[in-house]
């Protein structure tokens, strides 16, 4: 299973873009990448899902480069309801998907 | 229509006792994950299930830990002796088709062990 590393926390004001970065060095050909939210007392919420290139759906944009290293989140005018903690997961889809979830990204939006 | 529902929401219970925790996915799905979390972690994978057919169960902390899902619906997580680290929130999630989709994650099962 491929081990992603994202930063612990970030912070951001309403209305800005905010873009989330997860590295995923070794990922493998069959592995897709997968975004998670998550609010305090509630369990995550499915955001996207990619291979490569890029994935655009009505709440956020998925960026992946050609070596697939790496994701890039963006979450376009956030608000304050958007804090959250955000998880990046990678996995194979064609036969199996034991889901790693690790520590996620704390994304604090201030007013 | 419904969602991932999961019973009871809250349980206290003491040292050495046997709990089972159940999940209701959304019907039709095929797959179907427990998790376990800790405050203030992302969710800990547990086991899951295509169907009826226990999948991936390499999750699970110890023989005290058991799921099933007899008739590839409803699922049951049991905790035989439980000890006071099992405390956490206990997580199902189900998904339409084959392990990798989109998981729609159930509002947990609080469990307090004293």
């Amino acid at each position: 299973l491929a081990k992603t590393t994202q930063p612990i926390s970030m912070d951001s004001y309403e209305g800005q873009e905010v873009n989330i970065t997860c590295s995923h060095n070794n990922i493998a050909t069959n592995d897709y990448i997968t975004w998670y939210q998550q609010f305090p007392s509630q369990g995550p919420r499915f955001i996207i899902q990619g291979y490569k290139t890029k994935v655009t759906n009505e709440v956020a944009s998925l960026f992946i480069p050609a070596d697939r290293k790496s994701s890039t989140l963006s979450l376009p005018r956030v608000s304050l309801s958007d804090t959250a903690v955000y998880y990046c997961l990678v996995g194979d889809r064609t036969g199996g998907f034991k889901t790693i979830f690790g520590a996620g990204t704390r994304l604090f939006v201030k007013a | 229509g419904a969602g991932v529902s999961q019973s009871p929401r809250y349980k206290v219970t003491k040292r050495g006792q046997d709990v089972a925790l159940r999940c209701d996915p959304i019907s039709g799905h095929v797959s179907l994950y427990w998790y376990r979390q800790a405050l203030g972690q992302g969710p800990e994978f547990l086991t899951y299930f295509n169907y009826e057919a226990q999948q991936d169960k390499s999750g699970l902390p110890n023989d005290r830990f058991s799921a099933e899902r007899p008739e590839g619906s409803i699922s049951t997580l049991t905790i035989q002796r439980t000890e006071q680290r099992d405390s956490a929130m206990y997580r199902c999630a189900s998904s339409p088709g084959l392990a990798g989709d989109e998981q729609y994650f159930g509002p947990g099962t609080r469990l307090t062990v004293t």
